[in-house]
């Protein structure tokens, strides 16, 4: 996970927005994914974006990609209890593989 | 809706012992994979597989060894086991390379001491 880089923690309020921040150093990243973590658990996938796109939305989840600065987020709206877990982002770098570089993770607490 | 299972869940090892993951899927999946999770580090791979019969090494694959006999099972030893290979152990797996769509499935984990 050296290449791709999250921060450690979030705390947000109930209701609040979060907005989880990722950023990559590969040029050749091909798409980008976000996976939920909750505690005890493996690894959920919540949502992907190929590279070429700029935002992705699906339902409370927004994906914003900048390539141009190697900067991924995710942002979630009506932040809920059930979504405190740890954010993971991961890349693909090229077509032809299957294997993903993970990111940190971010682990996201949300108080009422 | 088994997935993917890992097994054992927890296993507590004492330095120089030698021990087996086992990870099974019952989703027919070609690929199936190994991290390790550290904190502050992420996944990383240690060792996966496009098919049976066959093994490649990832990120970190020293100290761990793997066979995939059976296209179902993908098989993580440890033939002397050192502290800083106390982790937590993933399996995953995938239908094929390539694509978007092409969704990676993680077990629940394997939570191994070495002490």
């Amino acid at each position: 996970g050296e290449d791709v880089e999250q921060s450690l923690f979030l705390s947000v309020r109930e209701g609040d927005s979060s907005v989880i921040n990722c950023t990559y150093t590969d040029s050749s990243s091909t798409y980008l994914y976000w996976y939920k973590q909750e505690p005890g658990a493996g690894l959920q996938l919540l949502t992907y974006i190929f590279s070429n796109m700029d935002m992705k939305q699906d339902q409370r989840l927004t994906v914003l990609l900048n390539k141009k600065d190697k900067h991924l987020s995710l942002r979630i709206a009506d932040t809920q209890t059930g979504d405190s877990a740890i954010y993971f982002c991961a890349e693909r770098r090229g077509y032809n593989t299957d294997k993903l570089i993970f990111g940190t993770g971010t682990r996201l607490q949300v108080f009422p | 809706n088994a997935g993917v299972t890992q097994t054992p869940k927890f296993r507590v090892l004492k330095t120089g012992q030698s021990m087996t993951l086992l990870c099974a899927q019952d989703m027919n999946h070609e690929y199936m994979y190994w991290y390790r999770q550290d904190p502050g580090m992420g996944l990383r791979l240690i060792h996966y597989s496009v098919g049976e019969g066959t093994t490649a090494k990832g990120e970190v694959p020293d100290g761990y060894n793997v066979s995939r006999l059976k296209k179902q099972n993908f098989l993580l030893g440890l033939e002397s086991a050192a502290p800083s290979q106390t982790s937590v152990y993933f399996c995953a797996s995938s239908y094929n390379r390539g694509g978007a769509g092409n969704t990676i499935y993680f077990g629940e984990g394997s939570w191994l001491t070495v002490v």
